[in-house]
C-alpha cells in the first residue's frame, strides 16, 4: 500500500545510547518532516526536508540530526539520547498544500 | 510566529448527538488550515483543509468545518457521532509565506459514548 513507512515500531533506550529513526514514502513527495507527539502538546516539528538534499530545524531540534537519503528516505538520528527524548515520533511527507501522510510512529522510551 | 489553540482537551458526547470541536488560531498572514484525526495507536489522518475559497469545508466521515477569518476561528462540526468517531482531534496551520510547515494544536480528544 502506497504510504509512510516507520521503523522500528517500539524502541526502548538506555540513556545515553544513539538510534536512528527510519523514514520512507514512495509517493514521491518532495517535503518530508519529523514530529514528536507528547500528552497535550500535540505534534511539534523536529526538523523538516523542502526537498531532496535540502534539510531545515524545526521547532525542537536539539538533540536530534537528520538525513534526506534521497527523495523517498529521511531519517531521525538520536546521538546521546535522553529521558526527555521519550516521545512517539512521527514521519509524514507532503506535496504542495494537499495535506501531509503520516507514517504510524516510534514509540521510544529512554529509560 | 503562528500558533493554534484547541479550547477543550476532551470532549465527552452521546452517540448521534451533534459534537462541535473549537480551534482558535493567531497569524499575521493568510493561512491554511486543516484538521486530523487519530485513532488509538495509529498516525493522523487527514480529515479536511481550508485552503482558500468557500468558508465552509466539507470533509470525510461526515465532518465539516468553517473558517472564520474575523474571529480567526476553524470549529469542527459533526451533527451526528458515532462510537468510532471516538479519537484524538488536531487543528493544523501552515503560513503560506513559510512553506509547508505545520503547527499543530494541543488536541481534542473525543470520547463518543453509548
Amino acid at each position: 500500500n502506497a504510504g509512510v513507512t516507520q521503523t522500528p515500531k517500539f524502541q526502548v533506550l538506555k540513556t545515553g545510547q544513539s538510534m536512528t529513526l527510519q523514514c520512507a514514502q514512495d509517493m514521491n513527495h518532495n517535503s518530508m518532516y519529523w514530529y514528536r507527539q507528547d500528552p497535550g502538546m500535540g505534534l511539534r516539528l523536529i526538523y523538516y526536508s523542502a526537498s531532496e538534499g535540502t534539510t531545515d530545524k524545526g521547532e525542537v531540534p536539539n538533540g536530534y540530526n537528520v538525513s534526506r537519503l534521497n527523495k523517498r528516505e529521511f531519517s531521525l538520528r538520536l546521538e546521546s539520547a535522553a529521558p526527555s527524548q521519550t516521545s512517539v515520533y512521527f514521519c509524514a511527507s507532503s506535496e504542495a498544500w494537499n495535506g501531509y501522510t503520516f507514517g504510524s510512529g516510534t514509540r521510544l522510551t529512554v529509560v | 510566529a503562528q500558533s493554534v489553540t484547541q479550547l477543550d482537551s476532551q470532549v465527552p458526547v452521546f452517540e448521534e448527538a451533534p459534537v462541535e470541536l473549537r480551534c482558535n488560531y493567531s497569524s499575521s498572514v493568510s493561512v491554511y488550515l486543516f484538521w486530523y484525526v487519530q485513532y488509538p495507536n495509529q498516525g493522523l489522518q487527514l480529515l479536511l483543509k481550508y485552503l482558500s475559497g468557500s468558508t465552509l469545508v466539507k470533509g470525510i466521515n461526515g465532518f465539516e468545518a468553517e473558517f472564520n477569518k474575523s474571529q480567526t476561528s476553524f470549529h469542527l462540526r459533526k451533527p451526528s457521532v458515532h462510537i468510532s468517531d471516538t479519537a484524538e482531534y488536531f487543528c493544523a496551520v501552515s503560513v503560506r509565506a513559510a512553506g509547508n510547515k505545520l503547527t499543530f494544536g494541543g488536541g481534542t480528544r473525543v470520547l463518543v459514548k453509548p
